[in-house]
C-alpha cells in the first residue's frame, strides 16, 4: 500500500495557467506538508497543516494555496503558473519525532 | 537561506570503501534526521537522532551528533553501487506543537561498482 501519494507525478504547462496537485497519506498522520525542490536540489518547505490548520507558511507567493479537505489530503493549488513555477514538488506527512514520509514528487514544467 | 549545510556536496568513492557525510546547523533542535534521495524519487527517511543523544547506529549507518559545534556527520560503511544518491540532513524544532523541519542541501554520492 503506498502510505504517501500524490498526482500527476508529471505535470506540463503553459505560462499563465492554474494547476493542482493531489496529495494523498494514509498513514493517520496529523501533519501535512508540501515541498519544492528546484533544479540544484535545495529542498524548501512551502507549507505545512496541522488538523486542517495552516501552521506554517514560508514566503511562497500567494498564487499557491494549499487545501485540505481532510486530515488524510492535503492538495496544492497554482495560480498563473510562470517559469520560475518549474520544479519537483513533493508531498509529505510526518509521524512520530517528526520524521517525515514522502510521496514520489511530481515535476512541473512550465512552458 | 538553508539551515543545514552538507558538506561535501558531492562524493564519489569505490564500492567496499566508506563514505562520510557532514552536517552543520544553525539553531537548536530536538532531533536530526538523515534522508536519502535516489535519483527521480521522494526522499526516504533513514536515521533520527535525537539532540541528547551522540552516536547511533542503523545497519551499515553511523550518525554522530555535536550540538556544542551543531555538526552531525553520517558514515555509510561498506558502501555498494546501490548506495549511489543524495543524502540530506534535516533538523527538528518542536515549538509550540509545530515541527518545523530544515533540510540541508544535500550531498550526492556516487559508488563505482
Amino acid at each position: 500500500d503506498t502510505a504517501v501519494s500524490q498526482t500527476p507525478k508529471y505535470l506540463v504547462t503553459q505560462m499563465g495557467n492554474d494547476k493542482s496537485i493531489k496529495c494523498e497519506q494514509n498513514l493517520g498522520h496529523d501533519t501535512m506538508y508540501w515541498y519544492k525542490q528546484d533544479s540544484k536540489k535545495f529542498l524548501k518547505i512551502m507549507f505545512s497543516y496541522n488538523n486542517k490548520e495552516l501552521i506554517i507558511n514560508e514566503t511562497v507567493p500567494n498564487r499557491f494555496s494549499p487545501k485540505s479537505p481532510d486530515k488524510a489530503h492535503l492538495n496544492l493549488h497554482i495560480n498563473s503558473l510562470e517559469l520560475g513555477d518549474s520544479a519537483v514538488y513533493f508531498c509529505a506527512s510526518s509521524g512520530y519525532q517528526g520524521t517525515q514520509y514522502f510521496g514520489p514528487g511530481t515535476r512541473l514544467t512550465v512552458l | 537561506s538553508q539551515q543545514g549545510e552538507e558538506d561535501p556536496q558531492a562524493l564519489s568513492i569505490q564500492e567496499g570503501e566508506n563514505a562520510t557525510m557532514n552536517c552543520s546547523y544553525k539553531t537548536s533542535i530536538n532531533n536530526l534526521q538523515w534522508y536519502r534521495q535516489n535519483s527521480g524519487r521522494g526522499l526516504v527517511h533513514l536515521i533520527l537522532i535525537r539532540s541528547n543523544e551522540r552516536e547511533k547506529h542503523s545497519g551499515r549507518l553511523r550518525v554522530t551528533l555535536d550540538t556544542s559545534k551543531k555538526s552531525s556527520s553520517l558514515l555509510i560503511t561498506a558502501s555498494r553501487a546501490a548506495d549511489t544518491a543524495s543524502y540530506f540532513c534535516a533538523t527538528v524544532l518542536f515549538d509550540t506543537g509545530r515541527r518545523a523541519l530544515t533540510f540541508g542541501s544535500g550531498t550526492r554520492l556516487q559508488v563505482q561498482p
